[in-house]
């Protein structure tokens, strides 16, 4: 069945340092890929996202990156800070179903 | 603009009861998805709505159930609580079926806590 893998599931870095999160799907006609940040209490809310026909996208201090071959993406937070703190979760959209997939989610604390 | 908003934002149930969540989406949308978030897990789809109608199906037991009303608001219902019922419920909503946009967007969820 339709799966994403979601990689680290914790993940500590001192403030200023880079964070990269990556998640690995299944399903080939998945053609869209969102990325969320859950703050303790708070609903998931959509920080980036890429479609299927571009590489990478940017926006600030995040970008993510699509490698359709591989069916990998990942997300990149430069120059983190400790506000950046949260739960990031990965999602893959089948194109024909619109079903959404999630990963299971990464902790990623920033160290100040 | 409004976000998506749910109600209650908590709500305390015992094993047995019925609980009823709600979901209004935001101006336009007329997605509605359900999932199910216990405790320091991930997301679980429930059910997905559109244009009044169910159109997917998450792997729970008939007992989650919901439906959508002509103003794409919807229900999220669930019969006979149990103790693993307790999560956090987050509705989101979109243009329909993700539309040519896709994003989804979460409302700030309802707690359900089942004693």
């Amino acid at each position: 069945g339709e799966n994403v893998e979601q990689h680290p599931s914790t993940l500590s870095v001192q403030e200023g340092d880079s964070a990269v999160i990556k998640c690995t799907y299944s399903d080939s006609a998945s053609n869209y890929f969102p990325w969320y940040k859950q703050e303790l209490g708070k609903g998931p809310q959509l920080i980036i996202d890429i479609r299927s026909n571009v590489g990478e996208k940017k926006d600030q201090r995040i970008a993510v990156t699509l490698n359709k071959t591989a069916k990998h993406f990942s997300l990149h937070i430069t120059e983190t800070q400790p506000e950046d703190s949260a739960v990031y979760f990965c999602a893959a959209r089948d194109s024909g179903t619109y079903k959404y997939i999630f990963g299971t989610g990464t902790r990623l604390k920033v160290l100040a | 603009e409004a976000g998506v908003t749910q109600s209650p934002t908590h709500l305390i149930k015992t094993r047995g009861q019925q609980a009823t969540l709600r979901c209004s989406p935001i101006s336009g949308h007329t997605s509605v998805y359900w999932y199910q978030q216990a405790l320091g897990l991930g997301l679980q789809f429930l059910l997905w709505y559109d244009e009044g109608e169910e159109r997917n199906r998450g792997n729970f037991p008939p007992r989650f159930s919901g439906r959508q009303f002509p103003n794409y608001s919807s229900e999220l219902n669930v019969n006979a609580l149990e103790l693993e019922d307790s999560a956090l419920y987050l509705c989101a909503s979109s243009f329909q079926g993700g539309g040519a946009d896709g994003e989804l967007f979460f409302g700030e969820g309802s707690r359900l806590t089942v004693l």
